[in-house]
């Protein structure tokens, strides 16, 4: 199985500032690689796909990107609709797998 | 518009089978590309897909379950299932269904998710 490793657990942002979230593919997945947002009772919302392709409706403040195995979602100019846990999947072969998720929290 | 809905038995008992529908509608799961998939999500914890089924009737499943996984789909009532044999406790989590489509797809519809609680 291919491993997602997701980092930080877990960060503290203001608004307005710009963050970070990346996740450490195990092996080539070929720019297969979705970001997800999940607020509390809610399912996850698609925000990116194949590493920096932008789903219909968000935002342009949300942006991925990779580098070898190594992909990245930053959010610039953060609002505070943005606290939510934020998930890395690759869609590149089965069985597909997420990382453990980013949980940020606006000060 | 895409929307798509679980539902399930809300609670069960250990080693009883699991049984869960979704029933989609602003897509057909007879039309090329199309697919449905099964995700879930216990309590506080991450995401964990289980299954995919196809519009061919391709199906692909999370070896990490073995062999209690079947997905199977109804065309004509635009609904797809997925059962899970022999449950327990660590089976409780909330039940995702979510649209799939083209090669090698992320999951870009997601259902409201039903919780499914296996307690004796």
């Amino acid at each position: 199985d291919i491993q997602m490793t997701q980092s930080p657990a877990s960060l503290s942002a203001s608004l307005g500032e710009t963050v970070t979230i990346e996740c450490l593919a195990s092996e080539d997945i070929y720019s297969n690689l979705a970001w997800y947002q999940q607020k509390p009772g809610k399912s996850p919302q698609l925000l990116i796909y194949d590493a920096s392709s932008l789903q219909d409706g968000v935002p342009s403040r949300f942006s991925g990107s990779e580098s070898g195995t190594q992909y990245s979602l930053e959010i610039n100019s953060l609002q505070s609709e943005d606290a939510a846990t934020y998930f890395c999947q690759q869609h590149h072969d089965y069985p597909y797998t997420f990382g453990a998720g980013t949980k940020l929290e606006l000060k | 518009q895409v929307t798509l809905k679980e539902s399930g038995p809300g609670i069960l008992q250990p080693s009883q089978t699991l049984s869960l529908t979704c029933t989609f509608s602003g897509f057909s799961l007879s039309t090329y590309g199309m697919g449905v998939g099964w995700i879930r999500q216990p309590s506080g914890k991450g995401l964990e897909w289980l299954a995919n089924i196809w519009w061919d009737d391709d199906k692909y499943y999370n070896p990490s379950l073995k062999n209690r996984l079947t997905i199977s789909k109804d065309t004509s009532n635009n609904q797809a299932f997925l059962k899970i044999t022999n449950v327990d406790t660590a089976d409780t989590a909330t039940y995702y269904c979510a649209r799939i489509e083209g090669s090698s797809p992320p999951f870009a519809y997601w259902g409201q998710g039903t919780l499914v609680t296996v307690s004796s």
